[in-house]
């Protein structure tokens, strides 16, 4: 059984772009949820999206925008780049909406 | 809004010998889930044990056990016989049984181990 997947691993961008990071949910589940972390911080919830349908936002902006898609694999989007944006980005995928999220390897974000 | 709260950023222990990182949170609700994660050099966030509140026993995982305190709001992971695989980042979570979306985090608690 294949785990949480996230691609790429690391990404390098200038402020006012954008980005697209990747998430493949573990097998079987229909939930995925994505956090951002910050250095030395803990994860902070992004948005959630359950069976294609965004479940929940966090306070984040709305040039963090997200899909997620009929094989529950899920995209973030985030436009205009801003240096505060550069952190770790996790992407969590669970059996359900209620069940326990187990975690990706996460993609390093860098804003110069 | 529920918040988590990690007071020690360090810990340390000797191999082989117990540790316990506390964890207290503030919620206003009664049913909820509490978990501990450990994120090791990798970056990847590993689930190291859950809690449900409804539950008045302590979760145990093989080394890990909770001291789950509901009126207190405490929630501390002891490591028993502590490896050097054991050193990493450790996070407290919180989620809502209601609103089940959205996992609040402490700040996390660096652990290291030492031989």
């Amino acid at each position: 059984e294949t785990g949480v997947t996230q691609s790429p691993t690391h990404l390098i961008k200038t402020r006012g772009q954008q980005v697209t990071l990747r998430c493949s949910s573990q097998s079987g589940h229909n939930t995925v949820s994505w956090y951002q972390q910050a250095l030395g911080q803990g994860p902070q919830f992004i948005f959630q999206y359950y069976r294609e349908e965004e479940n929940g936002r966090g306070n984040f902006p709305p040039r963090f925008s997200g899909l997620q898609f009929p094989n529950y694999s899920s995209e973030l989007n985030v436009n205009a780049l801003e240096l505060d944006d550069s952190a770790l980005y996790l992407c969590a995928s669970s059996l359900s909406r209620a069940e326990t999220q187990y975690f990706g390897p996460g993609t390093r974000l860098l804003v110069l | 809004a529920q918040t988590v709260t990690q007071s020690q950023p360090e810990m340390s222990v000797q191999e082989a010998e117990t540790v316990t990182l506390s964890c207290t949170y503030d919620t206003s609700e009664s049913d909820y889930y509490l978990f501990w994660y450990k994120q090791p050099p990798s970056r990847q966030m590993i689930l190291v044990i859950r809690q449900e509140a409804y539950k008045q026993q302590n979760a145990t995982e093989n080394r890990f056990s909770v001291n789950f305190q509901k009126a207190a709001k405490s929630f501390s992971l002891k490591i028993s016989d502590s490896q050097l695989g054991d050193a990493a980042m450790y996070f407290c979570a919180y989620r809502s049984a209601d609103n089940n979306n959205d996992m609040r985090f402490g700040a996390g608690t660096r652990l290291t181990v030492k031989p």
